[in-house]
């Protein structure tokens, strides 16, 4: 069955440093979400991308974050310059186009931790 | 502002209850609901989904029902199992590739 990937699992960097988060969405997906859950939280919303651009985006995700879609395949999420607080599991999604193709598919996550 | 809560924040039960997971939703003009599993560290699974036209869905032991009038859904677990401890969150969408806006979820442990 298909299913969205991440990498990597764990990341460890220091305050200020840049990290790139990646994922390879469901080949034919079409909608591309970025989501973040601090530990403990609810699982909070920071951008969605279709048709190779942003579609829309949370206060969260100000001006240190990007996102981009390289290749046919890959789908990351760079944090320029990281902070304490950005500590947090990552959840990639994707979802199809239209009719019954609503259902969005979450990847299995990248924990990040900034010292 | 559009907000999800789901209640009880936990639950324990005896193996084999069926048990019911209650979210809520500010928003009633919702586009679709969709529940997850997820387990400690671990990714969301999607469980089921439904559409604002529909009033329930069911997948095996599951069956997730939706009054949107009154901003409340349900997730039924029949004949619990201890591989049902997870926490269970609901997640709503107002509009065709939006966002998804999660309550807090239940954590549900189930005691063999």
């Amino acid at each position: 069955e298909p299913e969205v990937t991440q990498t990597p699992s764990h990341q460890v960097t220091q305050m200020g440093q840049e990290v790139i988060l990646r994922c390879v969405p469901i080949s034919n997906h079409l909608y591309f979400y970025w989501y973040r859950q601090i530990l403990g939280q609810k699982v909070e919303f920071l951008v969605s991308f279709y048709n190779n651009e942003i579609s829309e985006k949370s206060e969260i995700f100000d001006d240190q974050f990007s996102v981009e879609r390289p290749d046919g395949s890959n789908f990351t999420l760079k944090i320029r310059s990281t902070k304490l607080e950005d500590s947090a599991m990552y959840f990639c999604a994707s979802r199809g186009q239209g009719g019954s193709y609503n259902e969005q598919f979450f990847g299995p996550g990248t924990r990040l931790t900034v010292l | 502002k559009q907000e999800v809560t789901q209640i009880p924040a936990a639950l324990s039960v005896p193996e084999g209850e069926n048990l019911v997971l209650n979210c809520s939703f500010t928003d009633s003009a919702i586009y679709n609901l969709q529940w997850f599993r997820q387990d400690p560290g671990k990714g969301l699974t999607s469980l089921l989904l439904i559409q604002s036209s529909q009033r329930e869905q069911t997948s095996g032991r599951l069956n997730a029902s939706l009054d949107k009038s009154s901003g409340r859904s349900t997730l039924y677990i029949a004949a619990s199992q201890p591989g049902d401890s997870a926490t269970y969150l609901c997640a709503v969408q107002y509009n065709q590739g939006g966002k998804l806006i999660f309550g807090q979820g239940t954590e549900l442990s189930v005691k063999p």
